[in-house]
């Protein structure tokens, strides 16, 4: 069973296109998040959810909407795509069972705009 | 400003050991993580360390100091699989999200 999911795993756009990305996640965690690396591999927070509440909203264009339907489920709405856009996105879940903190990464969505 | 800082690349052979190094400068500290992340993988979870000492799992140790906002991975009988990126990442504050180093890529040859 896949703990954190997303679809697409690819996706090649256009600027100015509007596209999505969805994730899941099956653990039953309550704080969900979404990543950008770069083409240098820096992974930086975009977003956090708590129970379907954002609780951390980084310095991020608002051309980037996310969404929690449910504590399961945190997509990613992009408007009006620019050539910067272009990484990799990954979700992740949490939990902090026993004291540890430990994340829980999806396979990531490879966005390149052209 | 926050700030992480590891070693951008190690070279090592197969059977080594490593030890890849972490300074962090945070507003707030709540624990270190290790992640790693095979090239086109995702960043999986090594460990993670709240408390000053040394956590130890399988080939894979992590230790903290907290008074010194130092901590490291050390990996140990290396094999060719090691071959990825680690990152280091900090928790400023319970329930916030991980504010990751930029990463070293490790490099282990025969």
């Amino acid at each position: 069973d896949t703990a954190v999911s997303q679809t697409p795993k690819y996706l090649v756009t256009q600027m100015g296109n509007d596209k999505s990305i969805k994730c899941e996640q099956n653990l039953g965690h309550d704080t969900m998040y979404w990543y950008k690396q770069d083409s240098k591999k820096f992974l930086k927070i975009m977003f956090s959810y708590n129970n379907k509440e954002l609780i951390i909203n980084e310095t991020v264009p608002n051309r980037f909407s996310p969404k929690s339907p449910d504590k399961a489920h945190l997509n990613l709405h992009i408007n009006s795509l620019e050539l910067g856009d272009s990484a990799v996105y990954f979700c992740a879940s949490r939990t902090t069972s026993g004291g540890q903190e430990t994340q829980y990464f999806g396979p990531g969505t490879r966005l390149l705009v052209l | 400003g926050q700030s992480l800082e590891q070693p951008s690349e190690v070279t090592a052979v197969e059977g080594a050991i490593v030890q890849i190094n972490c300074t962090y400068q945070t507003s707030g500290f709540y624990g270190l993580s290790w992640y790693q992340q095979h090239d086109g993988g995702a960043p999986t979870f090594l460990s993670y360390n709240a408390l000053d000492g040394l956590e130890e799992t399988g080939r894979f140790s992590s230790f903290l100091s907290r008074s010194d906002s130092y901590g490291y991975l050390l990996l140990q009988e290396l094999q060719m699989k090691d071959s990825a990126s680690y990152f280091c990442a900090v928790t400023g504050q319970a329930g916030t999200a991980l504010i990751f180093g930029k990463g070293t890529t490790l490099s282990v040859s025969s």
